[in-house]
């Protein structure tokens, strides 16, 4: 099984601030990587997939990088929408999360 | 627009059976691979398992956590993905999603989620 690995497990922000998230996996996953935005009481929501295609409707400040076993996701300017948990997610083989990143705000 | 609502949750027993359905709207349901994932309370996201298109055999994966116990099964007529549930055990306690999943693997939307709770 492929593991995934997300850091930090909590991030504490200020609206404005530049943020960013890592994510790595225990093997190569090339660039089948995505990134979902999940808010208390609601299901996730897909944000990058192929590890930097941004989804249609997300707004431009969120941006994903990396391949192999390396990703970020960066959020370019924090806004009080924004303050959630976010998940990675590979589907190279089947379909693994890290463990979360929950953005509080600071 | 595209819908995916879960229905079928609530209490059950240790080693009794539970159905869920994931009814779909607002595309060709027959086209997709579905799959349905899992989030324990106050837990990340779990994979359960998917369900190939007709095209693609509609053939089924499942997660070794539940490989045995759940199968998934779909009903192209009626738009209709079903996870059935068997022995259930407490650690299947969880909010159960049923997701499309896009083109390329990732799953690009996910209904609102429906909680089963496995208590005696």
């Amino acid at each position: 099984d492929i593991q995934m690995t997300q850091s930090p497990s909590t991030l504490s922000a200020s609206v404005g601030d530049r943020v960013t998230i890592t994510c790595r996996a225990s093997q190569s996953i090339s660039s089948w990587l995505a990134w979902y935005q999940q808010k208390p009481g609601k299901a996730p929501k897909l944000l990058i997939q192929k590890a930097s295609s941004l989804e249609s409707g997300v707004p431009s400040r969120f941006s994903g990088s990396g391949s192999g076993t390396e990703f970020t996701l960066t959020i370019s300017s924090l806004q009080p929408d924004d303050f959630a948990t976010y998940y990675c997610q590979q589907y190279n083989s089947y379909w693994t999360f890290g463990q979360g990143t929950k953005v509080e705000i600071k | 627009e595209v819908q995916l609502v879960e229905s079928g949750g609530g209490l059950v027993k240790p080693g009794r059976s539970l159905r869920l359905s994931c009814t779909a709207s607002g595309f060709t349901f027959g086209d997709y691979e579905m799959s349905w994932f899992r989030q324990a309370p106050g837990k990340g996201l779990e994979w359960v398992g998917y369900i190939r298109s007709k095209t693609y055999g509609g053939t089924t994966e499942y997660a070794a956590s539940v490989k045995g116990r759940f199968s998934i099964s779909r009903d192209d007529s009626k738009s209709i993905a079903y996870l059935q549930m068997n022995s259930l055990k407490t650690e299947d306690t969880a909010v159960y999603y049923c997701t499309r999943e896009s083109g390329d693997g990732s799953n690009d939307n996910w209904g609102q989620g429906t909680l089963v709770t496995v208590s005696s």
